[in-house]
Protein backbone atom coordinates (compact mmCIF):
# COMPACT_ATOMS: atom_id res chain seq x y z
CA UNK A 1 0.00 0.00 0.00
CA UNK A 2 0.96 3.81 -0.70
CA UNK A 3 1.69 5.57 2.49
CA UNK A 4 2.29 9.01 2.80
CA UNK A 5 2.46 10.67 6.35
CA UNK A 6 2.76 14.13 7.61
CA UNK A 7 4.64 15.33 10.67
CA UNK A 8 1.12 16.77 12.55
CA UNK A 9 -2.02 16.00 12.61
CA UNK A 10 -2.69 18.96 14.73
CA UNK A 11 -0.82 22.63 15.00
CA UNK A 12 -1.41 25.56 16.46
CA UNK A 13 0.87 28.70 15.51
CA UNK A 14 0.73 32.41 16.65
CA UNK A 15 1.03 35.09 14.02
CA UNK A 16 4.07 36.00 11.97
CA UNK A 17 5.54 32.22 12.98
CA UNK A 18 7.41 30.33 10.60
CA UNK A 19 5.59 27.24 9.89
CA UNK A 20 7.21 23.81 8.30
CA UNK A 21 4.89 21.37 7.22
CA UNK A 22 6.26 17.85 6.30
CA UNK A 23 5.15 15.34 4.19
CA UNK A 24 6.91 11.99 3.72
CA UNK A 25 5.69 8.98 0.69
CA UNK A 26 7.21 5.57 0.99
CA UNK A 27 6.59 4.63 -2.51
CA UNK A 28 9.05 6.21 -5.13
CA UNK A 29 6.70 8.61 -6.42
CA UNK A 30 8.10 11.92 -8.93
CA UNK A 31 5.05 13.61 -8.26
CA UNK A 32 4.14 15.78 -5.39
CA UNK A 33 1.72 18.30 -4.10
CA UNK A 34 0.49 20.47 -1.50
CA UNK A 35 -3.40 21.30 -1.15
CA UNK A 36 -5.39 23.08 1.62
CA UNK A 37 -9.23 22.31 2.13
CA UNK A 38 -11.02 25.28 3.52
CA UNK A 39 -15.38 24.89 3.66
CA UNK A 40 -17.13 25.71 1.09
CA UNK A 41 -14.14 25.77 -1.51
CA UNK A 42 -13.30 22.19 -1.50
CA UNK A 43 -9.35 21.49 -2.49
CA UNK A 44 -6.90 24.01 -3.97
CA UNK A 45 -3.34 23.19 -5.29
CA UNK A 46 -0.74 25.74 -3.56
CA UNK A 47 3.00 23.86 -5.27
CA UNK A 48 3.57 20.80 -6.54
CA UNK A 49 7.01 19.26 -7.93
CA UNK A 50 7.85 16.64 -9.83
CA UNK A 51 11.27 16.02 -9.25
CA UNK A 52 13.91 16.78 -6.47
CA UNK A 53 14.55 20.47 -6.35
CA UNK A 54 11.90 20.88 -9.41
CA UNK A 55 8.48 23.10 -7.98
CA UNK A 56 6.23 24.84 -9.61
CA UNK A 57 3.37 27.05 -8.22
CA UNK A 58 -0.24 26.02 -8.33
CA UNK A 59 -3.23 28.11 -7.87
CA UNK A 60 -3.22 29.59 -4.75
CA UNK A 61 0.81 30.02 -3.89
CA UNK A 62 1.05 33.14 -2.13
CA UNK A 63 2.04 32.96 1.42
CA UNK A 64 3.92 29.86 0.60
CA UNK A 65 7.01 28.14 0.02
CA UNK A 66 8.00 24.81 -0.46
CA UNK A 67 11.38 22.49 -0.47
CA UNK A 68 12.16 19.15 -2.09
CA UNK A 69 15.54 17.87 -0.99
CA UNK A 70 14.82 14.32 -1.51
CA UNK A 71 12.26 12.41 -3.26
CA UNK A 72 10.49 10.82 -0.61
CA UNK A 73 9.77 14.30 1.40
CA UNK A 74 8.32 17.52 0.61
CA UNK A 75 7.65 20.15 2.71
CA UNK A 76 5.36 23.02 2.70
CA UNK A 77 6.34 26.16 4.44
CA UNK A 78 4.72 29.40 5.89
CA UNK A 79 7.45 32.16 5.78
CA UNK A 80 5.06 34.32 8.04
CA UNK A 81 2.06 32.25 9.23
CA UNK A 82 -1.09 34.57 9.32
CA UNK A 83 -4.93 33.87 10.12
CA UNK A 84 -6.21 33.38 6.68
CA UNK A 85 -3.90 30.52 6.39
CA UNK A 86 -5.69 28.64 9.25
CA UNK A 87 -6.77 25.50 7.43
CA UNK A 88 -6.61 21.66 6.38
CA UNK A 89 -3.74 20.43 4.59
CA UNK A 90 -3.48 17.95 2.63
CA UNK A 91 0.09 16.31 1.19
CA UNK A 92 -0.15 13.75 -1.53
CA UNK A 93 2.27 11.99 -3.91
CA UNK A 94 1.48 10.26 -7.20
CA UNK A 95 2.31 7.85 -10.20
CA UNK A 96 0.22 7.65 -13.63
CA UNK A 97 -2.10 5.55 -12.27
CA UNK A 98 -3.69 7.26 -8.78
CA UNK A 99 -2.50 10.28 -6.46
CA UNK A 100 -2.97 9.46 -3.14
CA UNK A 101 -3.05 11.73 -0.04
CA UNK A 102 -2.37 11.56 3.45
CA UNK A 103 -4.14 12.60 6.55
CA UNK A 104 -3.63 16.05 6.46
CA UNK A 105 -2.29 18.79 9.41
CA UNK A 106 -5.52 21.37 10.59
CA UNK A 107 -3.30 24.46 11.57
CA UNK A 108 -4.67 26.82 12.93
CA UNK A 109 -2.88 30.36 13.26
CA UNK A 110 -3.78 32.50 16.00
CA UNK B 1 -14.58 27.06 -18.80
CA UNK B 2 -12.93 24.06 -17.17
CA UNK B 3 -14.46 22.98 -14.05
CA UNK B 4 -16.06 19.72 -12.32
CA UNK B 5 -19.11 20.03 -10.96
CA UNK B 6 -20.52 18.31 -8.12
CA UNK B 7 -24.54 19.41 -8.36
CA UNK B 8 -25.39 17.64 -5.25
CA UNK B 9 -24.30 19.42 -1.54
CA UNK B 10 -25.55 16.96 0.42
CA UNK B 11 -27.70 13.87 -0.03
CA UNK B 12 -29.52 11.82 2.88
CA UNK B 13 -29.66 8.15 2.00
CA UNK B 14 -30.88 5.19 4.27
CA UNK B 15 -28.68 2.09 5.54
CA UNK B 16 -29.22 -0.59 2.71
CA UNK B 17 -30.54 2.15 -0.14
CA UNK B 18 -28.78 2.20 -3.43
CA UNK B 19 -26.72 5.91 -3.87
CA UNK B 20 -25.51 7.94 -6.59
CA UNK B 21 -23.45 11.00 -6.43
CA UNK B 22 -23.22 12.59 -9.93
CA UNK B 23 -20.08 14.16 -11.33
CA UNK B 24 -19.80 16.76 -14.49
CA UNK B 25 -16.66 17.44 -16.45
CA UNK B 26 -16.27 20.66 -18.45
CA UNK B 27 -12.83 19.89 -20.55
CA UNK B 28 -12.00 19.71 -24.30
CA UNK B 29 -10.70 15.77 -24.30
CA UNK B 30 -12.04 13.32 -22.14
CA UNK B 31 -9.49 13.98 -18.92
CA UNK B 32 -8.59 11.00 -16.44
CA UNK B 33 -11.14 10.57 -13.82
CA UNK B 34 -11.37 9.78 -10.30
CA UNK B 35 -13.36 9.22 -7.19
CA UNK B 36 -12.15 10.37 -3.44
CA UNK B 37 -13.63 9.57 -0.14
CA UNK B 38 -12.93 11.49 3.10
CA UNK B 39 -14.24 10.43 6.45
CA UNK B 40 -14.58 12.90 9.15
CA UNK B 41 -11.06 14.60 9.78
CA UNK B 42 -9.10 12.36 7.18
CA UNK B 43 -7.33 12.56 4.35
CA UNK B 44 -8.68 11.49 1.13
CA UNK B 45 -8.84 7.86 0.00
CA UNK B 46 -9.30 6.94 -3.61
CA UNK B 47 -12.01 4.59 -4.49
CA UNK B 48 -11.19 4.57 -8.21
CA UNK B 49 -10.28 5.87 -11.20
CA UNK B 50 -10.88 5.63 -14.97
CA UNK B 51 -8.26 6.21 -18.13
CA UNK B 52 -10.30 4.66 -21.21
CA UNK B 53 -11.90 1.04 -21.78
CA UNK B 54 -14.89 -0.08 -19.97
CA UNK B 55 -16.94 2.77 -18.59
CA UNK B 56 -17.82 0.95 -15.90
CA UNK B 57 -15.53 1.12 -13.34
CA UNK B 58 -14.89 -1.37 -10.23
CA UNK B 59 -13.59 0.15 -6.85
CA UNK B 60 -13.01 -0.35 -3.59
CA UNK B 61 -15.81 -0.66 -0.74
CA UNK B 62 -18.28 -1.91 -3.08
CA UNK B 63 -18.19 1.21 -5.12
CA UNK B 64 -18.48 1.62 -9.26
CA UNK B 65 -18.58 4.17 -11.49
CA UNK B 66 -20.23 5.10 -14.79
CA UNK B 67 -18.26 6.99 -17.71
CA UNK B 68 -20.20 8.55 -20.21
CA UNK B 69 -18.93 10.73 -22.82
CA UNK B 70 -21.97 11.88 -24.00
CA UNK B 71 -23.18 13.28 -21.11
CA UNK B 72 -19.90 14.61 -19.86
CA UNK B 73 -20.46 12.28 -16.75
CA UNK B 74 -18.50 9.96 -14.10
CA UNK B 75 -21.30 9.08 -11.75
CA UNK B 76 -20.41 6.96 -8.42
CA UNK B 77 -23.21 4.71 -7.52
CA UNK B 78 -23.35 1.64 -4.75
CA UNK B 79 -26.33 -0.24 -4.76
CA UNK B 80 -26.70 -1.45 -0.56
CA UNK B 81 -25.36 2.00 1.56
CA UNK B 82 -23.47 0.64 5.00
CA UNK B 83 -23.65 3.59 8.13
CA UNK B 84 -19.69 3.65 7.26
CA UNK B 85 -19.79 5.00 3.85
CA UNK B 86 -21.31 8.86 5.52
CA UNK B 87 -17.81 10.72 4.18
CA UNK B 88 -17.92 13.56 1.50
CA UNK B 89 -17.27 12.35 -1.99
CA UNK B 90 -15.02 14.08 -4.24
CA UNK B 91 -14.90 13.65 -7.79
CA UNK B 92 -11.85 14.72 -9.22
CA UNK B 93 -9.82 15.20 -13.22
CA UNK B 94 -6.91 15.43 -14.40
CA UNK B 95 -6.73 17.07 -17.30
CA UNK B 96 -3.27 16.88 -18.72
CA UNK B 97 -3.05 13.03 -18.61
CA UNK B 98 0.69 13.70 -19.44
CA UNK B 99 3.84 12.62 -16.99
CA UNK B 100 4.99 16.31 -17.42
CA UNK B 101 1.77 18.04 -15.93
CA UNK B 102 2.49 16.08 -12.97
CA UNK B 103 -0.66 14.81 -12.19
CA UNK B 104 -2.31 17.78 -11.39
CA UNK B 105 -5.78 16.99 -10.17
CA UNK B 106 -8.64 19.54 -10.19
CA UNK B 107 -11.38 18.66 -7.83
CA UNK B 108 -15.37 18.60 -7.74
CA UNK B 109 -16.51 20.90 -4.65
CA UNK B 110 -17.58 17.65 -2.92
CA UNK B 111 -20.61 15.57 -1.76
CA UNK B 112 -21.41 15.22 1.86
CA UNK B 113 -23.37 12.03 2.33
CA UNK B 114 -25.73 11.36 5.10
CA UNK B 115 -26.71 7.95 6.48
CA UNK B 116 -29.69 7.07 8.53
CA UNK B 117 -30.21 3.93 10.46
Amino acid sequence: DVKVTQSSRYLVKRTGEKVFLECVQDMDHENMFWYRQDPGLGLRLIYFSYDVKMKEKGDIPEGYSVSREKKERFSLILESASTNQTSMYLCASSLRGGTYFGPGTRLTVT
Amino acid sequence: AQSVTQPDIHITVSEGASLELRCNYSYGATPYLFWYVQSPGQGLQLLLKYFSGDTLVQGIKGFEAEFKRSQSSFNLRKPSVHWSDAAEYFCAVDPFMIKAAGNKLTFGGGTRVLVKP
